[in-house]
């Protein structure tokens, strides 16, 4: 079945850039979303179709993706940016895909 | 604005059935994309499967032997049947709507209920 990896956790410091990672066989040959998620609440979208923002969503977030690794960017990382990110893929043989997630810490 | 609302019991024995529904206000179910997705305690985000429309299922392989999702239109409802559960399947668990754009395709899961925990415990 297919899989993406992303790292485990992330540190940045507010006002810095964090990159986070997802990677899978061919990633850049399928469309990724990225969700937020915070502690007691349900996930919200923050980028699709690799690069696209939803309506709300702060500039700050953008998102790319090339071979196997797309990447979630926050600039200008604020306190409010620290939580759980995961990306979603579309497979074949799996249909939807998560990756484990990521824990964004502000320091 | 489409919300949804998940409901069912917060509690399950092994080897039973958890049930579930989604109650969805603001939006037809009709000719959309609704999906449940869980997430056991401290852990990751997983797809269980979706129905499409009335009727056309796609299914998680890990889950599929045991999973049923069906849709009740008329009450604009779509549920959720686990048969067979252990505590692996303790988690909460959401309903959501996965949006797709005019070219056909995904546009992520873009509402998504507040969640509710299922325990299985005996």
């Amino acid at each position: 079945s297919y899989e993406v990896t992303q790292p485990p956790s992330v540190s940045v410091s507010p006002g810095q850039t964090a990159s986070i990672t997802c990677s899978g066989d061919k990633l850049g040959d399928k469309y990724v979303c990225w969700y937020q998620q915070k502690p007691g609440q349900s996930p919200v979208l923050v980028i699709y179709q690799d690069t696209k923002r939803p309506s709300g969503i702060s500039e700050r977030f953008s998102g790319s993706s090339s071979g196997n690794t797309a990447t979630l960017t926050i600039s200008g990382t604020q306190a409010m940016d620290e939580a759980d990110y995961y990306c979603q893929a579309w497979d074949s043989s799996t249909d939807v895909v998560f990756g484990g997630g990521t824990k964004l810490t502000v320091l | 604005q489409v919300r949804l609302q998940e409901s069912g019991p917060g509690l399950v024995k092994p080897s039973e059935t958890l049930s579930l529904t989604c109650s969805v206000s603001g939006g037809s179910i009709s000719s959309n994309y609704w999906s449940w997705i869980r997430q056991a305690p401290g852990k990751g985000l997983e797809w269980i499967g979706y129905i499409y429309d009335s009727g056309t299922t796609n299914y998680n392989p890990s889950l599929k032997s045991r999973v049923t999702i069906s849709v009740e239109t008329s009450k604009n409802q779509f549920s959720l049947k686990l048969t067979s559960v252990t505590a692996a399947d303790t988690a909460v668990y959401y309903c959501a709507r996965e949006i797709y754009g005019n070219n056909g395709n995904s546009e992520g899961f873009v509402y998504w209920g507040q969640g509710t925990l299922v325990t299985v415990s005996s």
